[in-house]
């Protein structure tokens, strides 16, 4: 069966200070994998997708990249954190087609 | 930009009532409708994937219907119990690309 890893749960981090955040997938090939955000008392917003490996698309402008480094790893980064970054962040992986996500576990991130 | 929007923002129900949540989304370019149930701490877990004009779905108390020609889907909850309370995320799925839009969710409170 599927799963899918994201670490750590929750993140504290100062300003200016790098991130990275870790999502990797099991039990399928070729996953289409997403980075989401859910700002404090907003809905979730897509920051990330990607189709395979290597092919990253950007939703919206922002501080954050993304890598696909292995058809089955996901990873979110920035190189200086700024206090808009603080959200939940929460990675998924579906199947070509339209089908279900299933979504990680999610990270908190606060930066302070 | 394409906006998926549901109502209620928030409901506060008594043990036993029925209760209903709306999404809307786009009409042109529809592919699926998704709808997820998300708890706090937890991961969203679908509970359904529409994808034909006229359908109805149903798991357990949960019900849900599909009008993609009026860019609307309702979702059902008969005889609400306080394990209902959670964020109820439907999301828009179109054919131009393989990602889901989600709208800002229905937190739903069940009290004893």
């Amino acid at each position: 069966s599927q799963t899918i890893h994201q670490w750590p749960a929750t993140l504290v981090q100062p300003v200016g200070s790098p991130l990275s955040l870790e999502c990797t997938v099991e039990g399928t090939s070729n996953p289409n994998l997403y980075w989401y955000r859910q700002a404090a008392g907003r809905g979730l917003q897509l920051l990330f997708y990607s189709v395979g490996i290597g092919q990253i698309s950007s939703e919206v402008p922002q501080n954050l990249s993304a890598s696909r480094p292995q058809d089955r790893q996901f990873i979110l980064s920035s190189k200086k954190l700024l206090l808009s970054d603080s959200g939940f962040y929460l990675c998924a992986w579906s199947a070509t087609g339209g089908g279900g996500y299933t979504f990680g576990s999610g990270t908190r991130l606060t930066v302070v | 930009i394409l906006n998926v929007e549901q109502s209620p923002q928030s409901l506060h129900v008594q043990e036993g009532d029925s209760t209903n949540f709306t999404c809307s989304f786009p009409s042109s370019n529809f592919y699926a409708l998704h709808w997820y149930r998300w708890e706090t701490a937890k991961s969203p877990e679908a509970l359904f994937v529409m994808t034909l004009n006229g359908d109805e779905k149903k798991k357990g108390r949960i019900s849900a219907t599909l009008n993609t020609k009026e860019g609307y889907s309702y979702l059902y909850i008969k005889g609400s119990q306080p394990e209902d309370s959670a964020t109820y995320l439907c999301a828009f799925y179109y054919n131009q690309g393989g990602k889901l839009i989600f709208g800002q969710g229905t937190e739903l409170s069940v009290k004893p």
